[in-house]
């Protein structure tokens, strides 16, 4: 059963402190996302990778990092350089060009206690 | 460059009536056009996608788009609403030439009273 999956689904975080949200994909997709989504300004894209051992910044990448080790796996690091790191966090994947839809893992809400 | 504007922040309906969702998008490529459904602390999923093949598109759920190239829109319809079909929905572009990352709009809210 193809997929992809996120975890945790709840994580909470003390201020100063790294996090690590896993995000793992079974579809052989070449192309990889992670957004950020608040309430009401819809996806914001942190990083993406479209190759393993590549990965590019997106619109609001200060403050996290990615590393994309294997096809499979893209986790992203929420640092503690991230000011405001409570959200919504989602990953995709795709089969990386412009025709083809994202699938999307259930999220993982962060919070920041 | 490419950008989507969703033309609706929130959009309230009656069950059983229909439902219009509007985006409008400009591309400097020929463009792929999707639309999102995401329902609360959820995922998004896939309604339907427009890839250059016919302008009137059916997706899951009985929704279905129309893709117009001449007015650079493609609006979401349902001819009835049903309370399952409350979520947030999002309007999004990628392009074939350039840089293929997906550009999202928004996103509108539908509220669907019984």
């Amino acid at each position: 059963d193809g997929g992809i999956t996120q975890s945790p689904k709840y994580l909470f975080r003390k201020e100063g402190q790294n996090v690590t949200l896993s995000c793992e994909q079974n579809l052989n997709h070449d192309a990889m996302y992670w957004y950020r989504q608040d309430p009401g300004q819809g996806l914001r894209l942190i990083y993406y990778s479209q190759i393993v051992n590549d990965f590019q910044k997106g619109d609001i990448a200060e403050g996290y990092s990615v590393s994309r080790e294997k096809k499979e796996s893209f986790p992203l690091t929420v640092t503690s350089a991230q000011k405001n790191p409570t959200a919504f966090y989602l990953c995709a994947s795709s089969r990386g060009d412009s025709y083809n839809e994202q699938f999307f893992g259930p999220g993982t809400r962060l919070t920041v206690l | 460059a490419q950008s989507v504007t969703q033309l609706d922040s929130h959009v309230s309906v009656s069950e059983g009536t229909p439902v219009l969702l509007r985006c409008n998008y400009s591309s400097s490529y020929s463009p792929s056009l999707f639309w999102y459904v995401q329902h609360p602390n959820k995922g998004l999923q896939l309604l339907l996608k427009y890839t250059s093949a016919a302008t009137l598109v059916k997706g899951i759920n009985g929704f279905e788009a129309e893709f117009k190239k001449s007015e650079t829109s493609f609006h979401l319809t349902k001819p009835s609403a049903h309370m399952s079909d409350a979520a947030e929905y999002f309007c999004v572009v990628s392009a074939s030439g350039g840089s293929y990352i997906p550009t999202f709009g928004r996103g509108t809210s539908l509220i669907v009273h019984p």
